[in-house]
């Protein structure tokens, strides 16, 4: 069974671009899950969407977005970049909201400069 | 609030020896308790979960311990490896509809040999 797929592994963007992140859960999980992790801040929650709804939101500025298509795939895009939204991101997927144990990808790299 | 903290950012042991990684949170509405292991270049892997009205719940070398009174967190790890060195995040599951898991900052343990 395949796991978490990310794309792309590594990203280098100018401050003021957009980007669009690509994550493929593991068949039959309908519940995906964004966080960006960074060395100071830990693993901050950025929403997570279910049968193609967002369901939940963390505390992010409106920049930060996402959606889910209907085979469960989803994207997320971070929209007029700052040099801040440098992190790892990672994209995680559970069967159904409430089970404890989300399968997480392997992440991107964003380097904003 | 939501904060899941962690007490020391790294834990140094010995082979063989037992470790024990703390954490306390803030919100007692959470359902569930989950600690997870991020290798390094790896995302986070599910290690072990409790429930909220459990005290203790024992795995495969590992144990979590529950103090709802406090508000505290434990996992020990038997015989520790040097396969254990990573870092360990706390997590907890709000109950209710949302069920978001809400990741701390994390522990580094570094185990010698």
């Amino acid at each position: 069974k395949a796991g978490v797929t990310q794309t792309p592994r590594y990203l280098i963007k100018t401050r003021g671009q957009q980007v669009t992140l690509s994550c493929s859960p593991i068949s039959g999980h309908r519940s995906v899950s964004w966080y960006q992790q960074t060395p100071g801040q830990g693993l901050q929650f950025l929403f997570e969407y279910f049968s193609e709804t967002q369901r939940n939101k963390g505390n992010f500025p409106g920049r930060f977005s996402g959606r889910q298509f209907s085979n469960s795939r989803s994207e997320m895009n971070v929209s007029t970049l700052e040099l801040g939204d440098s992190a790892l991101y990672l994209c995680a997927s559970r069967i159904n909201l409430g089970n404890t144990e989300a399968f997480f990808g392997q992440g991107t790299r964003l380097t904003v400069v | 609030g939501e904060s899941v903290g962690l007490h020391l950012p790294t834990l140094s042991v010995q082979e063989g020896d037992n470790s024990i990684i703390n954490c306390a949170y803030s919100n007692s509405a959470s359902d569930y308790f989950i600690w997870y292991k991020q290798e390094s270049g790896k995302g986070p892997q599910f290690i072990i979960d409790i429930r909220s009205n459990m005290d203790k719940r024992q795995g495969q070398r590992v144990t979590v311990l529950l103090n709802k009174t406090v508000k505290h967190l434990s996992l020990q790890i038997a015989a520790t490896q040097p396969g254990d060195s990573a870092v360990y995040f706390c997590a907890e599951m709000e109950g209710g509809g949302f069920q978001k898991l809400v990741f701390g900052t994390g522990t580094r343990l570094l185990v010698s040999p």
